[in-house]
């Protein structure tokens, strides 16, 4: 999967909890993206990284914050996780801008109880 | 908003038939354009990109780009029970960022 390693892979949390998931690359790509993954709205962008601590919001960003102080590492917390947060999350990364693909991670599967 | 249609399916279609897969697209400007496969419970993986007008083929897989009429379609050829999973299509903006379709669940049977 590229270089790419997301932790954890399942989680189960309850509502109210601050949650945070990493995404890990080796390939020293710029750019990092968060997605998130439900049935019938398809993969949303959360927040993406075009270099270390810049970051910049998706269309779903509310409820959500990242940071970025390392090339290879990208957090993304959920302040005060909420049942609606409850989804598959991607990490993805891309090594230029307008051409380059995307490529995924393996994915973590929250679940907010 | 910035939009890329998908029709949901399923589309289903016979061991060695052509499925045919389409896109479109709200942003004209988009120069980018790229078809993920998904199977059921792993994380997308590229199989096609196309950046001009055309077709571009790989194998099995043909993808088709009218910037005109703002569409893109994946075509593949002698589709096997393997190809069974759901096509995304995603479409570049802002030269950074890539918005995707919802997908086309495909089911090829034999």
């Amino acid at each position: 999967d590229a270089g790419i390693t997301q932790s954890p892979r399942h989680k189960v949390t309850e509502t109210g909890t601050p949650v945070t998931l990493r995404c890990h690359q080796t390939e020293n790509h710029r750019y990092m993206y968060w997605y998130r993954q439900d049935p019938g709205h398809g993969l949303r962008l959360i927040h993406y990284s075009y270099g270390v601590k810049d970051t910049d919001k998706g269309e779903v960003s509310d409820g959500y914050s990242v940071s970025r102080s390392k090339t290879e590492d990208f957090l993304l917390t959920l302040e005060s996780a909420t049942s609606s947060q409850t989804s598959v999350y991607f990490c993805a990364i891309m090594s230029a801008t307008g051409d380059s693909p995307l490529h995924f991670g393996n994915g973590t599967r929250l679940t907010v109880t | 908003q910035k939009e890329v249609e998908q029709n949901s399916g399923p589309l289903s279609v016979p061991e060695g038939a052509i499925a045919s897969l389409n896109c479109t697209y709200s942003d004209r400007g988009s120069q980018s354009f790229f078809w993920y496969r998904q199977y059921s419970g792993k994380s997308p993986e590229l199989i096609m990109s196309i950046y001009s007008n055309g077709d571009k083929e790989d194998g099995r897989f043909t993808a088709q780009l009218n910037k005109a009429s703002q569409y893109v379609s994946l075509l593949i050829r002698d589709s096997q029970p393997s190809d069974s999973a759901t096509y995304l299509c995603a479409v570049n903006v802002n030269t950074d960022k890539l918005i995707f379709g919802t997908g086309t669940r495909l089911q090829v049977f034999p």
